[in-house]
């Protein structure tokens, strides 16, 4: 079974500075995508940026980019400029291409303060 | 990207009864998922709702606990049964398909339980 860790518990950054978030998988599959989603205090997940596991290049979205190595299979999150507006909760997560088993596998999250 | 909502938004619930939670969603969705979240935790998925047809559970969750009815493609409710403190979550519907693309999901805002 495929799983997801995100070993920082915590980050902090000092607003319009840069901050990277960690995650790895751990799949024994080729083809995959990979999410990172936000969940500021309201609870409400959103998705910031998604990367197919086929495609070498990696994800951006405005502020938000990825580092994707897959032979490492580590799935970074980078956030530049960063706004009062990012803190939140980020979860990594897994999803298989496997049709009837697509559900999303959460890493166990990163609480992100920003400080102003 | 299809709206959902869901309800109740939160409740406070008394050990030993039953809450059911809906999920609307304003388009047709093919995939739909009931997933947990612990206080502090990530997210855990309970159980694929299937149209027409039984929830397919995931390991530890059972059908008598968490039954999930889905009858058309954009609606679909999941009971927390005979509730004690423990089961005190945010319990979260998320959907793919048609409307939101296959591959990511969107999710609702989610619904707050507190059993005392």
């Amino acid at each position: 079974a495929q799983t997801v860790t995100q070993s920082q518990p915590e980050m902090s950054v000092q607003e319009a500075e840069t901050v990277t978030l960690s995650c790895t998988y751990d799949t024994s599959e080729s083809d995959y995508y990979l999410f990172w989603y936000k969940q500021p205090p309201s609870r409400q997940m959103i998705l910031v940026i998604r990367q197919e596991a086929y495609k070498q290049q990696n994800a951006t979205e405005n502020r938000f980019s990825v580092n994707f190595q897959k032979a490492a299979k580590s799935f970074s999150l980078k956030i530049s400029d960063s706004q009062l507006g990012d803190a939140a909760m980020y979860f990594c997560a897994y999803r298989t291409l496997i049709q009837g088993a697509q559900k999303l596998v959460f890493g166990q999250g990163t609480r992100l303060t920003i400080n102003p | 990207s299809a709206v959902i909502s869901q309800k109740p938004s939160r409740d406070i619930c008394q050990r030993g009864t039953s809450l059911t939670i809906q999920c609307q969603v304003d388009s047709q969705v093919t995939m739909m998922f009931w997933y947990r979240q612990q206080p502090g935790q990530s997210l855990t998925l309970i159980a694929t709702a299937n149209q027409g047809s039984e929830a397919t559970y995931e390991s530890g969750f059972v059908i008598d606990k968490f039954p999930i009815s889905r009858p058309n493609l954009t609606f679909s409710t999941l009971t927390v049964s005979n509730m004690s403190p423990e089961d005190s979550s945010i319990y979260l519907c998320s959907v793919a398909g048609w409307s939101t693309g296959a591959n990511v999901l969107t999710f609702g805002a989610g619904s707050r339980l507190t059993v005392l």
